[in-house]
């Protein structure tokens, strides 16, 4: 069974300019959550989806928007990126308790 | 504002012996707490979970421990090996729809010495 898969791994972008991740849920799994790591901030909660739908949000500014479409397939949105965007950003998806991780995308900010 | 608090940055142990991460919270509106842990560029891989009415639960080398009247929960590892050497994180999820959430904890480095 397929896990979950973030497209791209890496990139890097400069101040000003936006940015469009994806993510891939697990086959069945209709939950798809993001995540924010940044270092010594541990994991911070951006937004949840469930049937295309946002069920919560986290503490971040507009700029960080999200999607999910009918296949359960999301995509976040970074937009007037800033130097402190630069993270790890985790894409999750869920059937029930536990959350499953993709590999994550490295956006660096310069 | 905290709700999930992992107060050990980090933890070295002696391979072969137990080691002990700990985690607090602070809402008992939580009904599940999870174990993840986190190699370098890799994402979190779920480890184990506890319901929030039990205060046991085990698996292979992992069991995680809750004591709710403390808020407090603490994953142990027997016998350390190497491999675990990674950042843990404590996480807890309430299944209410209106704030279905999981917030995860800072983390903990564990460094298994061989």
């Amino acid at each position: 069974k397929a896990g979950v898969t973030q497209t791209p791994r890496y990139l890097i972008k400069t101040r000003g300019q936006q940015v469009t991740l994806s993510c891939s849920p697990i086959s069945g799994h209709r939950s798809v959550s993001w995540y924010q790591q940044t270092p010594g901030q541990g994991l911070q909660f951006l937004f949840e989806y469930f049937s295309e739908t946002q069920r919560n949000k986290g503490n971040f500014p507009g700029r960080f928007s999200g999607r999910q479409f009918s296949n359960s397939r999301s995509e976040m949105n970074v937009s007037t990126l800033e130097l402190g965007d630069s993270a790890l950003y985790l894409c999750a998806s869920s059937l029930a308790v536990e959350l499953f991780f993709g590999e994550g995308s490295r956006l660096t900010v310069l | 504002d905290q709700q999930v608090k992992q107060n050990s940055p980090s933890l070295s142990v002696q391979e072969g012996r137990i080691s002990i991460l700990n985690c607090d919270y602070t809402n008992s509106m939580f009904d599940y707490f999870l174990w993840y842990k986190k190699y370098p560029a890799e994402g979190p891989t779920f480890l184990i979970s506890i319901s929030s009415i039990k205060d046991k639960n085990e698996d292979g080398r992992f069991t995680v421990f809750l004591n709710k009247s403390a808020k407090h929960l603490s994953l142990h590892i027997v016998p350390s090996q190497p491999g675990d050497s990674a950042v843990y994180f404590c996480a807890a999820r309430t299944l209410k729809t209106s704030y279905d959430k999981v917030i995860f904890g800072p983390g903990t480095s564990l460094s298994v010495i061989p």
